[in-house]
């Protein structure tokens, strides 16, 4: 079955220190791939996309993810974390047969430490 | 350019009954999809209209329906309401492909008692 998986919950991190959010898919075809942070109360704002080409992906706030065929991977980073960064981050696989339909994996919070 | 617009913000309904939710997606986007967002399932996708028509559904029951507009808004119904259709329901736009950005709404929070 389809799958995306975020295998951390919970991540907390100091400010200034590197972030990295793992993300791991489970799909037949190539799929597109996506980071949405959500802040408390809010909707979903799209960080960055991947469909193809340079599997290096920059993102706006200063993010970036790298897409790992191999792997099944699409690991975001951050080298370094600022105090509004705190929220919960989701990846999300489309792929071209289910239109704009999104599979969301389940999550993970980030909490930044002063 | 204005956002993604969803009313009501916050919603309480009773048991058995029914509630409609609504989108007005970005202007010049024909593509609305409904996503529910809980504590224990996390975000699942409802479904997604395109120029007035169902393109796509989601794993949930008849009970959640929907519809779009000419105008591209777009509204999605749950009848006869249950304590677990309490959720957050977030809807997002785009022009029209999956390569498209989707937009999402600030969501409706919907509790049933």
């Amino acid at each position: 079955a389809q799958s995306v998986t975020q295998p951390d919950i919970h991540i907390t991190v100091s400010e200034g220190a590197s972030l990295e959010l793992r993300c791991n898919y489970s799909y037949g075809a190539t799929p597109y791939l996506f980071w949405y942070v959500q802040s408390p109360g809010q909707g979903l704002q799209l960080l960055l996309k991947y469909f193809s080409g340079d599997t290096l992906v920059q993102g706006i706030k200063g993010f970036e993810a790298e897409f790992k065929r191999s792997q099944s991977s699409f690991n975001l980073r951050k080298p370094s974390v600022h105090w509004s960064d705190a929220a919960e981050y989701f990846c999300a696989v489309g792929v071209r047969a289910a239109g704009n339909k999104l599979t969301f994996g389940g999550g993970t919070r980030v909490l930044v430490k002063p | 350019k204005a956002g993604v617009t969803q009313t009501p913000r916050y919603l309480i309904k009773t048991r058995g009954q029914q509630v409609t939710l609504s989108c007005s997606p970005i202007s010049g986007h024909r593509s609305v999809s409904w996503y529910q967002q809980t504590p224990g399932q996390g975000l699942q996708f409802l479904f997604e209209y395109f120029s007035e028509t169902q393109r796509n559904k989601g794993n949930f029951p008849g009970r959640f329906s929907g519809r779009q507009f000419s105008n591209s808004r777009s509204e999605m119904n749950v009848s006869t309401l249950e304590l677990g259709d309490s959720a957050l329901y977030l809807c997002a736009s785009s022009i029209e492909r999956p390569t498209d950005t989707q937009y999402f709404g600030p969501g409706t929070r919907l509790t049933v008692l």
